[in-house]
């Protein structure tokens, strides 16, 4: 079945680091850019950040970046995201999602697929 | 990056049609064909309706349709359905590498 299930997702303290990891089942990672988007609750989507196929380029909303990794192991099928100095404007469901071109490049810039997502809650 | 502007929220009857409109600027919808629609239900993950203006993914109903003009996109969905009932995002690639989205239009089917 192909599939992207989030993992990770916690309650945890401002300032505190977390990693959240996406595993893809059905089809081979490797072969996909892929993004994550987040989702505050009762609000919109907000694209964070996205990683080309082989991992070599990444890309950053500005209001994340220095902050958010993207990354990806293709021999795990695994995709991740590390948090650092979470703040309660982090607190969001983080989704991740493949790009729609299935032959590595170029980025297409849609999402085909997407994980139920991983609720991330960052209070004290 | 500023959001793409929708309405916040549009309304019809079974059976009627409505479009949603998505306004960006000529860096990032209105420079490229990268603009894509989403449907969210409540507590689902978004769904791709609508991909590169225009095009439908394989599964999605023919009663979903999308356009741009200038600086403004468009989803419009004919034949409502109870089940259209929904949140419905765009989104466009832009000039900055990066993605942006709309802030997100609530479908109402009366």
């Amino acid at each position: 079945q192909v599939q992207l299930v989030e993992s990770g997702g916690s309650v945890v303290q401002p300032a505190r680091s977390l990693r959240l990891s996406c595993a893809a089942s059905g089809f081979t990672l490797g072969n996909y850019a892929m993004y994550w988007v987040r989702q505050a609750p009762g609000k919109g989507l907000e694209w964070v950040a996205g990683i080309s196929f082989d991992g070599t380029t990444k890309y950053y909303a500005d209001s994340v970046k220095g902050r958010l990794t993207i990354s990806r192991d293709n021999s795990k099928n695994t995709l991740y995201l590390q948090v650092n100095s979470l703040r309660a404007e982090d607190t969001a469901i983080y989704y991740c999602a493949r790009d729609g071109n299935w032959n590595y490049y170029p980025m297409f810039w849609y999402f085909d697929l997407w994980g139920r997502g991983t609720l991330v809650t960052v209070s004290s | 990056q500023s959001a793409l502007t929708q309405p916040a929220s549009v309304s019809g009857s079974p059976g009627q049609s409505i479009s949603i409109a998505c306004t960006g600027t000529s860096s990032d919808a209105g420079g490229y064909n990268s603009v894509s629609w989403y449907q969210q239900h409540p507590g689902k993950a978004p769904k791709l309706m609508i991909y590169e203006v225009s095009h439908r993914p394989s599964g999605v109903s023919d009663r979903f349709s999308g356009s741009k003009s200038v600086n403004t996109a468009s989803l419009t969905i004919s034949g409502l359905q109870a089940d259209d009932e929904a949140d419905y995002y765009c989104s466009s690639y832009t000039r900055s590498s990066t993605l942006v989205f709309g802030g997100g239009t609530k479908l109402t089917v009366l």
